[in-house]
């Protein structure tokens, strides 16, 4: 199975800081790298799909890079509205295909 | 805009078996895939499987010896059930619309999400 490390599990930052957040996989994923966030008490809700793209209605202010084992979720300059926790989620491609959930990262205000 | 709400007991004996239903409002479940996640307290995302609106399904190897998702088109709902649960299976269970093409892989909509209490 393809194991997905998150960084950091937890994190504090200012309004308006720039924030990144790390996913790597233990072999290639190609593409297939996705980034939710969850609100406490709420269901999880897609930002960025296939690594860099923004789902619809999504601020600009969040975006996705990378490809293969290493991946990067960016909040350009963080709004007290993004306090939750986000995960990183794969698809292991080796049939029938297998999803998994990163740890997650718990943001916080500081 | 497509909805959806899961249904079902909140309280589970232990090795009984959890049953869920998904109703998908909003659109046809028909020409979709559709994922079962649940999420134990405190505790990250699992995925469980999903469901062709034709009836063909894949599961996580973790739980696939006791989980069957069916899908009823009819009605527009698709189901979810874990038999011989445990205290381990404790959760708030979610549905989602799950995107699947040759580049798509994520859950794109959810339901708000159902608690369910494995106890005696």
């Amino acid at each position: 199975d393809i194991q997905m490390t998150q960084s950091p599990s937890s994190l504090s930052a200012s309004v308006g800081d720039r924030v990144t957040i790390t996913c790597q996989a233990s072999q290639d994923i190609s593409n297939y790298l996705n980034w939710y966030q969850q609100k406490p008490g709420k269901a999880p809700k897609l930002l960025i799909y296939d690594a860099s793209n923004l789902e619809t209605g999504v601020p600009s202010r969040f975006s996705g890079s990378g490809s293969g084992t290493d991946f990067t979720f960016t909040i350009s300059s963080l709004q007290p509205e993004d306090i939750a926790t986000y995960y990183c989620q794969q698809y292991d491609n080796l049939p029938p295909g297998l999803y998994t959930f990163g740890q997650g990262t718990k943001l916080e205000i500081k | 805009q497509v909805q959806l709400q899961e249904s079902g007991p909140g309280l589970v004996k232990p090795s009984e078996t959890l049953s869920l239903t998904c109703t998908v409002s909003g659109g046809s479940i028909s020409s979709y895939y559709w994922s079962w996640i649940r999420q134990p307290p405190g505790k990250g995302l699992e995925w469980i499987g999903y469901i062709y609106y034709s009836g063909s399904t894949n599961y996580n190897p973790s739980l696939k010896s006791r989980v069957t998702i069916s899908v009823d088109t009819s009605k527009n709902q698709f189901s979810l059930k874990l038999s011989s649960v445990t205290a381990a299976d404790t959760a708030v269970y979610y549905c989602a619309r799950h995107r699947l093409a040759a580049r798509l892989h994520y859950m794109d909509v959810w339901g708000k999400g159902t608690t369910v209490t494995v106890s005696s």
